[in-house]
């Protein structure tokens, strides 16, 4: 079936560790997004990516880094400069010009 | 940077009753109007959306109502569930080639009571 896997599902850190989350993607979307939750928040972009090899910063991208070397994956990578990385975070893909985005079932990342 | 307001924050509704979230934008390139329904855990799905040639579109209890002078749209909940309850977000966007923006509203979190 076609979708967008995320991993893991769960994930604890400790601090002053980096972690990489998985974002894996079937639908030949061009574009693809992460997105921090906070509990009782929307959908805060962090970074977003147009096509392979090319991305952008969203509107908190600080502590945040992402590659995107296939078209099918767009993994983020939380680094020790993210002072408060405890959060839910999803993985979305839509194609340019395209009406639905589809998401991951998302990571919640905790640090302990 | 285009915004796009959302509400109420939250909403509690009897079971039967009539739920009515409201979303406003300034861009008036946009051309898509969705709401999408998250289940706490999960993420986000597309619930039902609206282009702006049409006022009103309704898939079975759920209805979309735009008003596309007035720069809003709104997701109607007839006869609600407790199924219902979740967060709803709308992202209204620009369907067109090369267009990459996807902005969403910051959340309306609906409770159905029995």
């Amino acid at each position: 079936d076609g979708g967008i896997t995320q991993s893991p599902k769960y994930l604890f850190r400790k601090e002053g560790q980096n972690v990489t989350l998985s974002c894996e993607q079937n639908l030949n979307h061009d574009a693809m997004y992460w997105y921090r939750q906070d509990p009782g928040q929307g959908l805060r972009l962090i970074y977003y990516s147009q096509i392979v090899n090319d991305f952008q910063k969203g509107d908190i991208a600080e502590g945040y880094s992402v590659s995107r070397e296939k078209k099918e994956s767009f993994p983020l990578t939380v680094t020790s400069a993210q002072k408060n990385p405890t959060a839910f975070y999803l993985c979305a893909s839509r194609t340019p010009g395209g009406t639905e985005a589809f998401f991951g079932q998302g990571t919640r990342l905790t640090v302990v | 940077q285009q915004q796009v307001k959302q509400s109420p924050q939250s909403l509690i509704v009897q079971k039967g009753g009539i739920s009515i979230i409201n979303c406003a934008y300034e861009n008036t390139a946009f051309d898509y109007f969705p709401w999408y329904q998250q289940f706490p855990g999960k993420g986000p799905a597309l619930l039902i959306a609206i282009r702006p040639d049409v006022s009103e579109k309704k898939e079975g209890r759920f209805t979309i109502s735009f008003n596309k002078s007035a720069k809003q749209f709104s997701l109607h909940i007839m006869d609600s569930q407790p199924g219902d309850s979740a967060t709803y977000f709308c992202a209204p966007a620009f369907s067109g080639a090369g267009s990459y923006q996807l902005t969403f509203g910051k959340g309306t979190k609906l409770s159905v009571i029995p």
